[in-house]
């Protein structure tokens, strides 16, 4: 079975401070996609980075990178500079491309204090 | 350029009354659809996935049904709501073939109360 495990459900980061966000998940599969969706308080949500598995270079998009390790099945965003606008919640994602579904994690909820 | 439209944006519905929510996406054709449901503080649980008119695959077995009957319009539907329907729905589309980077584009959501 897919499982995805986001194991903070709640953080809190200092304005213009970096931050990381884990997940990790578990597949037999060897071709996947990653992705990094993030909630804000209007409920749409929004892509934040996507990672090809059999990608070894990083995900980058701007303030946003991700840190694959794809033997140990981990998927952790990083944000750096954070700003007020990033406080959401933020979905790790994994997708089965074979059977077209997505696995979403529990969510991480992410507070940029001023 | 794609927009996915779902309505309504709210809505509060007693027990055991029917059920009817409608996903459109526009801009696009033959697209995956999915509807998904958002607990309170929860993630998402898939709920039906379709990758044609009339194909439903549903992940959970509960008293909720979907169907495609048009190529961009995927309904939610439930002929008696209980109490464990109340949440936020969200549809969602991507797109099929080739070049795909398999994103999911996700509509505005709608939020359902079964007093």
């Amino acid at each position: 079975a897919q499982t995805v495990t986001q194991s903070q459900p709640e953080m809190s980061v200092q304005e213009a401070e970096t931050v990381t966000l884990s997940c990790t998940y578990d597949t037999s599969e060897n071709n996947y996609y990653l992705f990094w969706y993030k909630q804000p308080p209007s409920r749409q949500m929004i892509l934040v980075i996507r990672q090809e598995a059999y990608k070894q270079q990083n995900a980058t998009e701007n303030r946003f990178s991700v840190n694959f390790q794809k033997a140990a099945k981990s998927f952790s965003l990083k944000i750096s500079d954070s700003q007020l606008g990033d406080t959401a919640m933020y979905f790790c994602a994994f997708f089965r491309y074979n059977f077209n579904k997505f696995y979403f994690g529990s969510g991480t909820k992410l507070n940029v204090k001023p | 350029s794609q927009t996915i439209h779902q309505w309504p944006a709210t809505l509060v519905q007693p027990v055991g009354s029917p059920l009817s929510l409608e996903c459109t996406v526009e801009g696009t054709s033959n697209p995956n659809l999915y509807w998904y449901r958002q607990a309170a503080g929860r993630g998402l649980q898939l709920l039906f996935y379709s990758v044609g008119i009339g194909q439903i695959s549903s992940e959970v077995p509960q008293n909720l049904s979907a169907s495609r009957p048009q190529d961009r319009q995927f309904i939610l539907s439930s002929k008696k709501l209980l109490l464990s329907d109340s949440g936020f729905y969200l549809c969602a589309w991507s797109v099929q073939g080739q070049p795909n980077t398999y994103e999911q584009y996700f509509g505005p959501g709608t939020r359902l109360t079964v007093t």
